[in-house]
């Protein structure tokens, strides 16, 4: 099975920085791989697939970028509805495992 | 869309049988997948199967469900079911279904219902 790690667990930031997730795959997996938030009693969304593809309604300030095994997650100038929990999932191959998550806590 | 149901409260070692009607669009056409979320704690994907293009529909499951858990879908009715045997106190979770627009291999899921809650305690 294809794991992936994703770094760090939380994160203290402000409204207005700009803050990198990142997502490590146990093995290449080309660009197979999605960003989701997660808000408390939300059903996830996705927010970038495809690595660096922006989900349509998304907001630009959300990006992604990587290939192979290393993927980084940026929010530009971070927003007061930004503040959730972040997830990576690879869709190379089943299992499509989902990261650990990323809890984005205001500082 | 998508609405699950079929949650509830059941004992350690018993089954249920959890239900997903899709609407507004082909549903047949679609892969569907299993995602849940144990209380306080990560989505973690529990099983696929393919849309039904070939003569077998291909179905994959996490390893911890592997063996209790059987995904199947009735397209006449829309629907996606997940059969849940030998239950324990570890699949006490919400349990969304979730399909993918293009493909779930280059698109993710972008399409979730709104979840069912199981909880599996004595």
């Amino acid at each position: 099975d294809i794991q992936v790690t994703q770094s760090p667990s939380s994160l203290s930031a402000s409204v207005g920085d700009r803050v990198t997730i990142t997502c490590r795959a146990s093995q290449s997996i080309s660009n197979y791989l999605n960003w989701y938030q997660e808000k408390p009693g939300k059903a996830p969304k996705i927010l970038i697939y495809a690595a660096s593809s922006l989900q349509s309604g998304v907001p630009s300030r959300f990006s992604g970028s990587g290939s192979g095994t290393d993927f980084t997650l940026t929010i530009s100038s971070l927003q007061p509805e930004d503040f959730s929990t972040y997830y990576c999932q690879q869709t190379y191959s089943t299992p499509f495992i989902f990261g650990q998550g990323t809890k984005l806590e205001i500082k | 869309q998508l609405v699950e149901s079929g949650g509830g409260l059941v004992q350690p070692g018993g089954s249920l049988r959890l239900s997903c009607a899709a609407s507004g669009f082909t549903f047949a056409n679609y892969e569907m997948n299993w995602v849940r979320q144990a209380p306080g704690k990560g989505l973690d994907w529990v099983s696929y199967i393919s849309s039904s293009g070939g003569i077998v529909d291909f179905a994959d499951y996490a390893g911890s469900v592997k063996g209790r858990f059987t995904i199947s879908r009735d397209n006449a009715k829309n629907s996606l079911y997940l059969q849940m045997n030998s239950l324990r106190a570890e699949d006490t979770a919400i349990y969304y279904c979730a399909t993918c627009s293009t493909n779930c291999y280059t698109g993710g899921f972008d399409i979730w219902g709104q979840g069912t809650m199981v909880t599996v305690s004595s």
